[in-house]
Parts: C-alpha cells; structure tokens; sequence
C-alpha cells in the first residue's frame, strides 16, 4: 500500500515532442505529489508538485495532471528540448515521508 | 550558500570494512534525510532525523548508523560493508512545515 509504480522505465521522445510519465499509487492518505528530476552525477531536484484539491498544475513547459479517484498522476513535458533529458522520479507524500517511484530515464533525441 | 554537501564523492570499500559518510546543510533546514538510490528502484529511505537529536528508521536500516551531530550535520555509518550496500547515497534536507527535500550531490560506494 506504500508503493508508487511509474511507468515507463524508459522513453525516448524527438525534440519538440511531449514526454508522459505515469504514476499510481494506493494509499490515499497521501497528501503531496511531487516529481523530481536528475541529471546524471547530481542529486534529485524539486521539478514540480501537486496536492490532490487540484487536477491540474503548470509550469512552463511542465503540466502535471492528478486523477484522484483513479489514484493515478502523470507528468507532461511539452515540447521537449535535448536538455531535458534526464531521469524523472515521481514521489507521494505522508506527513512529510517520500515514498519514491523507480525512475524513468528520458531521452530526448535532436 | 553550498547547500547540501556529502563527502567523500566516490569510495572503494573491502567487504567487512567501516566507513562514514558525511552529510552537511547549511540552509538551517530542521530534517535530514539518508537514501540509497540502486538502479530501478528509485530511492530507499535509510533514516531520518526529523530535529536536532532525533534519528529514525526508514524503510532500509539494517547494517547501517546515523549521528546527527548538530543541527548542520548528519553522518551514516556503516560498521561491516557487504557488497549488498554497494549503492549511490544521497543526503537531503528539509525545513520544518515545507515539503520540499533538497539533495546533495552524493556519494558512490562500491563494496568488493
């Protein structure tokens, strides 16, 4: 019940595409939804977050969208630049404990 | 400000030997966090300190310490490696009441 599973493990996407990745979760006690994103050789950064009184959140280029009763959010990234290209960590959050998704390794090819 | 700063950057250990890992904040953040990031499995909580002299368990404790020395610092200990803790290990911080963790740069350790 802890558990955040994200999806896809990997993706590649052509410059100016959108990247999607997903995540679910089941324990609705979480109450903050964050993605992270890394850059090889660096520690994780804060990239964007949501609590669930919201289904939508944007920044830039970055959207997540939060579906609550399918407990389910994902991360959009519009068109899709070469720097971009890292690994995006989804997390949930239950009193101020992250319980982490497994990473997707973005590529974004020129 | 240099944030979160972990030594030593990269370590070679023989299996059965000890070692700390130093992890200093200073953005005067309240908590203080150890994980382990291992390929397809994101980040493991190792312990916690939510405040000056406190320390918890997280979800992947066993073979492993912590001290959190003062507020600035929090160190992980780790008495007998095995190759089974050849891992990345990220040190983060957080202010009391804000979500957001802030991670130093990490340190990789490779256990024979």
């Amino acid at each position: 019940q802890q558990q955040v599973k994200q999806s896809p493990q990997s993706l590649i996407v052509q410059k100016g595409g959108i990247s999607i990745i997903n995540c679910a979760y089941e324990n609705t006690a979480f109450d903050y939804f964050p993605w992270y994103q890394q850059f090889p050789g660096k520690g994780p950064a804060l990239l964007i977050a949501i609590r669930p009184d919201v289904s939508e959140k944007k920044e830039g280029r970055f959207t997540i969208s939060f579906n609550k009763s399918a407990k389910q959010f994902s991360l959009h990234i519009m068109d899709s630049q070469p720097g971009d290209s890292a690994t995006y960590f989804c997390a949930a959050s239950n009193n101020y404990q992250l319980i982490w998704g497994a990473g997707t390794k973005l590529i974004i090819k020129p | 400000n240099a944030g979160v700063t972990q030594t030593p950057k990269f370590q070679v250990l023989k299996t059965g030997q000890s070692m700390t890992l130093q992890c200093a904040q200073d953005m005067n953040h309240n908590s203080m966090y150890w994980y382990r990031q291992d390929p397809g499995m994101g980040l493991r909580l190792i312990y916690y300190s939510a405040s000056e002299g406190t320390t918890d368990k997280g979800e992947v404790p066993n073979g492993y310490n912590v001290s959190r020395l003062n507020k600035r610092e929090f160190s992980l200990r780790l008495e007998s490696a095995a190759p089974s803790q050849t891992s990345v290990y990220f040190c983060a911080s957080r202010y009391g009441g804000q979500e957001t963790q802030y991670f130093g740069p990490g340190t990789r350790l490779l256990v024979l």
